[in-house]
């Protein structure tokens, strides 16, 4: 019940596509859905983060589409640059400080020039 | 605003022997994290401070694995000794109170590699 589950593993797509990352999760309590970017020999840093009160939330190129009866959430990139070429991680965590934040395995994405 | 520092950034060590991983967390951040991501998978959490109290570390293996915070400031985690499972990246990161409200900042990290 603990587990966000992420697809793909890896992806690759041409610049100025639409990037799609998908996740999963199975514990209802979850709150908080954040995505992390993270470049090589970096720490993940936050890109973006919903909670379930709303179903799409969007900064920039970077949109999250939330589907709570379905318990589903995606990473939709729009646009995509070789600048956005790193692995993306899915989490969810609950609304109190005290609780640990849960990562997906990871997307490795390439954007092709 | 200076970033979460960590060091050293690489370490290998042959198995059984120890090592100690230090983190600085940002200026007034409380909460400090410190995950083990090993390659291929997201980060995990092996514990977590508020100040220099611990408040999770369920997922710590205690029988080698040990972390402390004094002063509610810098922290070290220790591995002794170390097995081959234990090559990874250690992440420390923090939070100034709770992550959903404030963010949660990740260091470099430090890759481990146990021979």
């Amino acid at each position: 019940q603990q587990q966000v589950k992420q697809s793909p593993q890896s992806l690759i797509v041409q610049k100025g596509g639409i990037s799609i990352i998908n996740c999963a999760y199975e514990n209802t309590a979850f709150d908080y859905f954040p995505w992390y970017q993270q470049f090589p020999g970096k720490g993940p840093a936050l890109l973006i983060a919903i909670r379930p009160d709303v179903s799409e939330k969007k900064e920039g190129r970077f949109t999250i589409s939330f589907n709570k009866s379905a318990k589903q959430f995606s990473l939709h990139i729009m646009d995509s640059q070789p600048g956005d070429s790193a692995t993306y991680f899915c989490a969810a965590s609950r609304q109190n400080r005290d609780d640990k934040i849960i990562f997906g395995k990871g997307t490795r994405l390439h954007i092709l020039p | 605003e200076a970033g979460v520092a960590q060091s050293p950034r690489y370490k290998i060590i042959e198995k059984r022997q120890s090592v100690a991983f230090w983190c600085n967390p940002i200026s007034g951040h409380a909460t400090l994290y410190w995950y083990q991501q090993i390659l291929g998978q997201g980060p995990k959490l092996l514990i977590q401070f508020q100040n220099n109290g611990v408040v999770d570390d369920s997922q710590l293996p205690k029988d080698r694995f040990s972390a402390e915070r004094l002063k509610g400031v810098d922290s070290t985690l220790k591995i002794q000794p170390a097995k081959l499972e234990d090559s990874a990246v250690y992440l420390c990161a923090s939070s100034l109170a709770g992550l959903q409200y404030f963010g949660q900042y990740f260091g470099p990290g430090t890759r481990l590699t146990v021979t």
